[in-house]
């Protein structure tokens, strides 16, 4: 079955820029969605197809695709960034969807 | 305001069934599809299936096939998931989601705890 490979954790000091990856083969032809989910709260979509972003979402956060891999760029990371950082996409087919298996964000 | 209102806790035993319910407002209901998206304690996001409010048509995650029903009332808008056999692996929050992908809306989760 399709994975997603993220990192488990990204540790970054406050206003310093934080990068999470997500890897899969099927990434350069399916686009990439990317949540926010904070202890005890639903997700929150602060990315989607690949690099833009919904409104209310601070401009600090942005996205990009380089191969089989995309990236959650947040720069100049803030406390409140703290939190687990989910990529979403769907296999080569389009049917499959799938969850990476989610990265801790530490802004300490 | 969009929203999505889940029904409340649920304690079953194993093999028994549950049924979840997501209670859509603030948008044309037939717009937009539903998914399911469970997370057991301490676990990732775990994308169990869609349905089409159109037309009703689902699309399950193949883990989940034979054991999930996701149904749909657009005379009161509100979405379905019922999962049977339950083990204690399906321990988690569950979620309903709006759209397939791009899941802009949530809500605000159910807890599903299996236990004899």
């Amino acid at each position: 079955s399709y994975e997603l490979t993220q990192p488990p954790s990204v540790s970054v000091s406050p206003g310093q820029t934080a990068r999470i990856t997500c890897s899969g083969d099927a990434l350069p032809n399916q686009y990439a969605y990317w949540y926010q989910q904070k202890p005890g709260q639903a997700p929150v979509l602060v990315i989607y197809r690949d690099s833009e972003k919904p409104s209310g979402i601070p401009e600090r956060f942005s996205g990009s695709i380089s191969g089989t891999t995309v990236t959650l760029t947040i720069s100049g990371a803030q406390a409140e960034d703290e939190a687990d950082y989910y990529c979403q996409s769907t296999d080569s087919s389009g049917l499959h969807v799938v969850f990476g298996g989610g990265t801790k964000l530490t802004v300490l | 305001q969009v929203q999505l209102v889940q029904s409340g806790a649920e304690v079953k035993k194993p093999g028994a069934s549950v049924k979840v319910s997501c209670k859509a407002s603030g948008y044309t209901f037939t717009t937009y599809g539903i998914s399911w998206v469970r997370q057991a304690p301490g676990q990732g996001l775990e994308w169990m299936g869609w349905i089409n409010i159109d037309n009703g048509n689902t699309d399950y995650a193949q883990k989940f096939q034979g054991r999930v029903t996701m149904t749909r009332d657009t005379s009161s808008s509100t979405v379905y998931m019922e999962l049977r056999t339950l083990t204690s692996d399906d321990t988690a929050v569950y979620y309903c989601a709006r759209s397939r992908l791009q899941s802009d809306y949530w809500g605000q989760g159910t807890l599903v705890t299996v236990s004899s």
